[in-house]
């Protein structure tokens, strides 16, 4: 089955304590991207990965970094978490043969305190 | 900047009617347009994807059209069903970068039976 899954679903953390969310994709797909969503702001990109060490900025991308190394994976990490970083976390993968349709996983809601 | 408009924001309708969703953008100069359905909390379906060079796409009892020249997309619903209700959400990617979705700000369906 095509999935693209999330870890942790759910996860309520402290100011400063580096975490990282895990994104995995078993299609194949060399294009994956972070969102976040928040109330009033809709869906943002904060980094996307066009292949294996391809990545590139999105339209928030402050307090974050990602890694791709496996064309499997793509870590959204948060070195130093804020409360302005509380929000829900969606991966998505998408391939150019397929013009881009996008995959999303089931998201990750994190709270920062 | 590519600024995608949903209108509604909410719709509530009786089981059984046919309704239109309405999507429009600023900029003509798209990849493709996704439609996207999103239960609260959860992560987001693809729907329909309509690539620049189309029309429509059909999907069972949905219905999604674009006219790139006036900005505007609709998504059409037959029938509707309770399990309908969900929050829909449309996104373009320019046509230089096919993978760069910019979302609209959803329409919150309620389908009452």
């Amino acid at each position: 089955e095509a999935q693209v899954t999330q870890n942790p679903r759910y996860l309520i953390t402290v100011t400063g304590k580096k975490l990282t969310v895990t994104c995995s994709q078993n299609m194949n797909h060399e294009y994956m991207s972070w969102y976040r969503q928040d109330p009033g702001l809709g869906l943002r990109q904060i980094y996307y990965s066009m292949n294996v060490e391809v990545t590139d900025k999105g339209d928030v991308p402050e307090g974050y970094k990602v890694s791709r190394k496996e064309k499997r994976n793509f870590p959204l990490i948060l070195e130093s978490p804020s409360p302005n970083q509380t929000s829900l976390y969606f991966c998505a993968t998408g391939h150019r043969g397929g013009s881009y349709e996008q995959y999303f996983g089931p998201g990750t809601r994190l709270t920062v305190t | 900047k590519q600024e995608v408009t949903q209108i509604p924001a909410a719709l509530s309708v009786p089981e059984g009617e046919n309704l239109v969703l309405n999507c429009s953008f600023t900029d003509s100069a798209i990849y493709n347009l996704q439609w996207f359905r999103q239960d609260p909390g959860k992560g987001l379906t693809s729907l329909l994807l309509i690539q620049s060079s189309q029309r429509e796409q059909t999907s069972g009892r949905l219905n999604a059209s674009l006219d790139k020249s006036s900005g505007r997309s609709t998504l059409y619903i037959a029938a509707s069903q309770p399990g309908d209700s969900a929050t829909y959400l449309c996104a373009v990617s320019p046509r230089n970068a096919g993978n760069m979705l910019t979302f609209g700000g959803g329409t919150r369906l309620m389908v009452k039976p």
